[in-house]
């Protein structure tokens, strides 16, 4: 199956600081990005939808100023946290689909963040 | 909205038996349906994906099924072994998204 490699796969950072999760599809195009985060023992939640060439589009209830999205190719989006707090302290996952949405999707290995 | 739910919540069973875990979803407009195994503090591997144009996927002793117009999923696993103690996750495809359903955490006692 295809490749979609995310980086960094842990990171712990100092409270105000931002810090930048990358997602990469390696082997195909990807117009069409997720980003996911999970509390733990809980389900995996939609944060926003990142569409290459595009702005995101935030669920309800995501900070868009705290939660930066850029698909800037067709194989990167990056989601910054900026001025992390603990609260932020979460497993983030991305996903990524090919260029049809009726085809399947493939995941990141996770990024943990923990905020000090 | 879709709403996607898993029951149970979580289970445990003794090795060597056979288990169902169920999946449902409120809105039957999806594109597919994908069975996903997490272990504690890793990532997602993908375990099956059924179109919405079939009815069943089966990879092992797995086995998957779709019913679109009810709006359930159900993932059999047969003979159950410890080492498939993990939680599991379904997820639907729609339009423009990729809804996860709640999950069940499964342990298989040895």
């Amino acid at each position: 199956g295809a490749v979609v490699s995310q980086h960094p796969s842990w990171v712990i950072c100092k409270s105000g600081t931002s810090v930048k999760i990358e997602c990469r599809s390696l082997d195909f195009q990807a117009t069409t990005m997720f980003w996911y985060r999970q509390f733990p023992k809980q389900s995996l939640m939609l944060m926003a939808t990142s569409n290459e060439g595009s702005k995101a589009t935030y669920e309800q209830g995501v900070e868009k100023d705290k939660f930066l999205i850029n698909h800037a190719s067709l194989t990167l989006s990056t989601l910054t946290v900026t001025s992390a707090h603990p609260e932020d302290s979460s497993f983030y996952i991305c996903s990524a689909t090919p260029r049809s949405m009726n085809t399947e999707a493939f995941f990141g290995q996770g990024t943990r963040l923990t905020v000090v | 909205k879709q709403e996607v739910t898993q029951i149970p919540a979580a289970l445990s069973v003794p090795e060597g038996e056979n288990l169902v875990l169920n999946c449902s979803f409120t809105d039957s407009a999806i594109y597919n349906l994908q069975w996903f195994r997490q272990d504690p503090g890793k990532g997602l591997t993908s375990l099956l994906l059924i179109q919405s144009s079939q009815r069943e996927q089966t990879s092992g002793r797995l086995n998957a099924s779709l019913d679109k117009s009810s709006g359930r999923s159900t993932l059999y696993i047969a003979a159950s072994q410890p080492g498939d103690s993990a939680t599991y996750l379904c997820a639907v495809s729609g339009t423009y998204k990729y809804i996860f359903g709640t999950g069940t955490r499964l342990k298989v006692l040895a």
